[in-house]
């Protein structure tokens, strides 16, 4: 099972936007609406941020959302703040009963 | 609180085996399914395998499948993950994960979001 797909790094500066997305295939985001989003904040462990696609467990913050079209999911961070700076990731659910995780995506606060 | 707290890491040679355990606290252990998820130095999240929570099913990689085994005893709120034939590719931090399933999805079975997570341990694989 191949990783899924993300950029390495993206920016913003504080108040803007940005979105990270997260490419599968047929076998996984497309197939699945089990697609999640993690941010790993250095040298800590992963915590939740959406799943379900767009849902956010209680507590995170609504400056966070998810989408997705088709074999792509999106994770977009509005309202950019200094605390944002981390490493995230997706992941997905796919037809081998396991599960799949992207690349991780940098994610830098001008 | 919701705790996971893992140990058993350590340096261990190509080819030998190691057992990892994970103690739970703060939730009915037995009522859910968990995970674990690996990082390489310098790596992305990597899912290992994942059980469920009466222990009947289990789910790997396919980087560990026939190497690496998942089980828990229910009786002392305790995940395990026993590796073998282990491979310098195998060195990371080993992370246990309580799994939380999709939206009106029961908790027993489901493994496709991990929603706590434990600090993590470390294992070197090497010479």
């Amino acid at each position: 099972q191949s990783a899924l797909t993300q950029p390495a790094s993206v920016s913003g500066s504080p108040g803007q936007s940005i979105t990270i997305s997260c490419t599968g295939t047929s076998s996984d985001v497309g197939r699945y609406n089990f697609v999640s989003w993690y941010q790993q904040p250095p040298g800590k462990a992963p915590k939740l941020l959406i799943y379900d696609v767009s849902h956010r467990p209680s507590g995170v913050s609504n400056r966070f959302s998810g989408s997705k079209s088709g074999n792509t999911a999106s994770l977009t961070v509005s309202g950019l703040q200094p605390e944002d700076e981390a490493d995230y990731y997706c992941s997905s659910y796919t037809s081998s009963i396991t599960l799949v995780f992207g690349g991780g995506t940098k994610l830098t606060v001008l | 609180e919701v705790q996971l707290v893992g140990s058993g890491g350590g340096l261990v040679e190509p080819g030998g085996s190691l057992r990892l355990s994970c103690a739970a606290s703060g939730f009915t252990f037995s009522t859910h399914a968990m995970t674990w998820v690996r990082q390489a130095p310098g790596r992305g999240l990597e899912w290992v395998s994942a059980i469920v929570g009466t222990g009947t099913n289990t789910y790997y990689a396919d980087s560990v499948k026939g190497r690496f085994t998942i089980s828990r005893d229910n009786s002392k709120n305790t995940l395990y993950l026993h590796m073998s034939s282990l491979r310098a590719e195998d060195t990371a931090v080993y992370y246990c994960a309580k799994a939380s399933p999709p939206e009106g999805y029961s908790t027993y079975y489901y493994y496709y979001y991990m929603d706590v997570w434990g600090k993590g341990t470390t294992v070197t694989v090497s010479s």
